[in-house]
């Protein structure tokens, strides 16, 4: 079945850890972003990329690093410089339709321990 | 900047119809989208307008008026599983591509 897979569902981050976030699609879609959801809140864009080995910066891209070296794969680094990182991450990608329309993976759920 | 509004809850009930809002002031600004999206699960396409006037598609209806910065998504006979969050986001054109500016969500509850 073709979709966005995001990996793994839950993901506990101690003090001071960089931890990774995995995101793959095999919808054969150029773009690629990842928002961040807090609770009760809109999402907010962290990175997004429209080509392989090319990513732009975000509304909030201060303390994540992310990587495009395929273009069905864009993880997420959230590093230790991102001093409140607990919040529900989605990963999204668009094709070429006319619309450009997002299509969103099931989500990481980060929690600092 | 880039601002989204839309009231953050509203309650009707089961078999009703109910109109969601949403006001946007952005630059760059090419098409209105809603997303429906359940607790704890990822956010699923419901409409694009990028023209004036009403898009129709079931049960689900979105309406834009780029002149008013103003667009509604309207709810016809209103299920149990509609209780929901709906989001109202922007679709921006910058020199770095395409990108979605979302509101903080209408929180929907349908009730009996």
């Amino acid at each position: 079945d073709g979709g966005i897979t995001q990996s793994p569902k839950y993901l506990f981050r101690k003090e001071g850890q960089n931890v990774t976030l995995s995101c793959e699609q095999n919808l054969n879609h150029d773009a690629m972003y990842w928002y961040r959801q807090d609770p009760g809140q809109g999402l907010r864009l962290i990175y997004y990329s429209q080509i392989v080995n090319d990513f732009q910066k975000g509304d909030i891209a201060e303390g994540y690093s992310v990587s495009r070296e395929k273009k069905e794969s864009f993880p997420l680094t959230v590093t230790s410089a991102q001093k409140n990182p607990t919040a529900f991450y989605l990963c999204a990608s668009s094709g070429r339709d006319r619309f450009g329309t997002q299509y969103f993976g099931p989500g990481t759920r980060l929690l600092v321990l | 900047g880039q601002n989204i509004d839309q009231p953050t809850e509203m309650t009707a009930t089961e078999g009703a119809i109910v109109q969601i809002n949403c006001t946007y002031q952005t630059s760059g600004f090419n098409g209105l989208f809603w997303y429906q999206q359940h607790a704890g699960e990822a956010p699923t396409f419901l409409s694009y307008n990028v023209l004036d006037g009403l898009e129709e598609k079931g049960r689900f209806s979105s309406f834009l008026s780029r002149s008013k910065g103003y667009s509604y998504l309207l709810l016809k006979e209103l299920q149990m599983k509609d209780s929901a969050s709906y989001l109202c986001a922007a679709h921006i054109l910058t020199g770095g591509g395409n990108k979605l500016t979302f509101g903080t969500g209408t929180q929907l509850k349908v009730e009996l």
